[in-house]
């Protein structure tokens, strides 16, 4: 099973900082890491795919990076509306397919 | 519009069953392989079962082999989930969702608004 770590847990920032969330994979998965954005009481949404990868209809300010074991999800000018939890998703070795245990992205 | 609709959650007591349904529109659902995921309260979505387009071939997560079976009826555009055995760890949020190409490309681009299942 492919562990995936994020870090850190909680990001403290203010609206209109950069915004970088780290996801490392216990063993190299390619570029097939998704991220997510969940905010309370809703679904996840899909942001980025295959590591690199906008999903349709994200904003320009969040990009993805990486490939292996490490990847970055950065968010370049935080809106209030990005403030959330965000998850990564690995689909190179399943099953299982794997979550990471979540950054939450908070007001500081 | 794609849209995912969960429903048959609900309180059971340990050890009952329920079925899930997941009614799918605005895409050839036909084509694309479905999951459900789960999330317990105040942690991480967690990985259930996974079907492929056509419905031969199915995938579990270690923890509801032999309990859990998913299927799919593809002429009503429906997911399915049956639980039985059901245990106090099952308690989440139960989504069904989309895979985001066709295929077995296992990321999810739609997701349902998830239906509770609570076991006590």
């Amino acid at each position: 099973e492919v562990l995936l770590t994020q870090s850190p847990a909680t990001l403290s920032l203010s609206p209109g900082e950069r915004a970088t969330l780290s996801c490392r994979a216990s063993q190299s998965v390619n570029s097939y890491l998704a991220w997510y954005q969940q905010k309370p009481g809703q679904a996840p949404r899909l942001l980025i795919y295959d590591a690199s990868n906008r999903a349709t209809g994200v904003p320009a300010r969040f990009s993805g990076s990486g490939s292996g074991t490490d990847f970055t999800l950065t968010i370049s000018s935080l809106e209030p509306d990005d403030f959330a939890v965000y998850y990564c998703q690995q689909r190179k070795f399943w099953p299982p397919l794997t979550f990471g245990g979540g950054t939450k992205v908070e007001i500081k | 519009e794609v849209q995912l609709v969960e429903s048959g959650g609900g309180l059971v007591q340990p050890g009952g069953s329920l079925r899930l349904s997941c009614a799918a529109s605005g895409f050839a659902f036909s084509s694309y392989a479905m999951t459900w995921v789960r999330q317990a309260p105040g942690k991480g979505p967690e990985w259930v079962s996974s079907i492929r387009d056509s419905g031969s071939n199915t995938y579990n997560a270690d923890s509801v082999k032999g309990r859990f079976t998913i299927s799919r009826d593809n002429s009503k555009n429906t997911l399915y989930l049956q639980m039985n055995s059901l245990r106090a760890e099952d308690t989440a949020v139960y989504y069904c969702a989309k895979s985001g190409h066709t295929g077995m490309d296992m990321f999810f681009d739609y997701w349902g608004q998830g239906t509770l299942v609570t076991v006590s």
